[in-house]
């Protein structure tokens, strides 16, 4: 089954604290791998991506992800967390050469930044 | 350049009621999928067009139908509402046939839907 497992719910950090945030995916085959981010009351917006090349990569505001293939994991880092990050995050896959290329997500981290 | 355009951004309706949802795609993307949010959840994915035809459906309602138009625009109708329908409905485009190559997604500012 087609799934993405996001670990934690909600994240609450001081700024200029460090983040991770946890993903795994359960996919057969080839994968794309995103990060959406949704501000309150907002639509999705794309953090980064992956889809070949460098598994580290690096995004918009700072933050980067890994994509680790023997783990299905493609964690989201941030080394210092700004009070605007305050956000929802979602993890999402689709298949990079299946004949439906829907993008399926996770359940999303709230993260909350104590200014 | 403008991004994916959604229309109306807010929506109220009764049960039982019918609504449609307007969906514009950038510029040259030929690929259309729908989202549906409910509170506090994840985005689920509804379904997709290609070249005005559908290209992959996902947990939507029978009481829902789509379709793509020439212009490549995409409307989403539902029908007999529910208050479960209550919900943010994504419109997302894309350039090329899904499957052939890592194409974004880019995603519209939604429709909110209230159904009360």
């Amino acid at each position: 089954a087609q799934s993405v497992s996001q670990h934690n719910h909600h994240v609450i950090l001081s700024e200029a604290a460090s983040l991770e945030l946890g993903c795994n995916y359960s996919y057969g085959g080839t994968v794309n791998l995103f990060w959406y981010v949704q501000y309150p009351g907002q639509h999705l917006q794309l953090l980064l991506k992956y889809f070949s090349g460098d598994p580290l990569v690096k995004g918009i505001k700072g933050f980067e992800a890994e994509f680790i293939k023997s783990k299905f994991s493609f964690n989201l880092r941030k080394p210092s967390v700004q009070w605007s990050d305050t956000a929802e995050y979602f993890c999402a896959v689709n298949g990079r050469y299946s004949s439906a290329s829907k993008i399926i997500f996770g359940s999303g981290t709230r993260l909350s930044i104590r200014p | 350049a403008a991004g994916v355009i959604q229309s109306p951004r807010h929506l109220i309706k009764e049960k039982r009621e019918t609504a449609t949802l307007k969906c514009y795609p950038i510029s040259r993307h030929d690929t259309v999928y729908w989202y549906q949010q409910g509170p506090g959840q994840d985005p689920q994915f509804l379904i997709s067009f290609y070249e005005k035809m559908q290209s992959d459906k996902g947990s939507i309602p029978d009481r829902f139908s789509a379709q793509q138009f020439s212009d490549y625009h995409s409307e989403l109708n539902m029908s007999s509402l529910e208050l479960g329908d209550s919900a943010l409905y994504f419109c997302a485009s894309s350039p090329g046939q899904p499957g052939l190559a890592s194409y974004e997604q880019y995603f519209g500012p939604g429709t909110r839907l209230t159904v009360t």
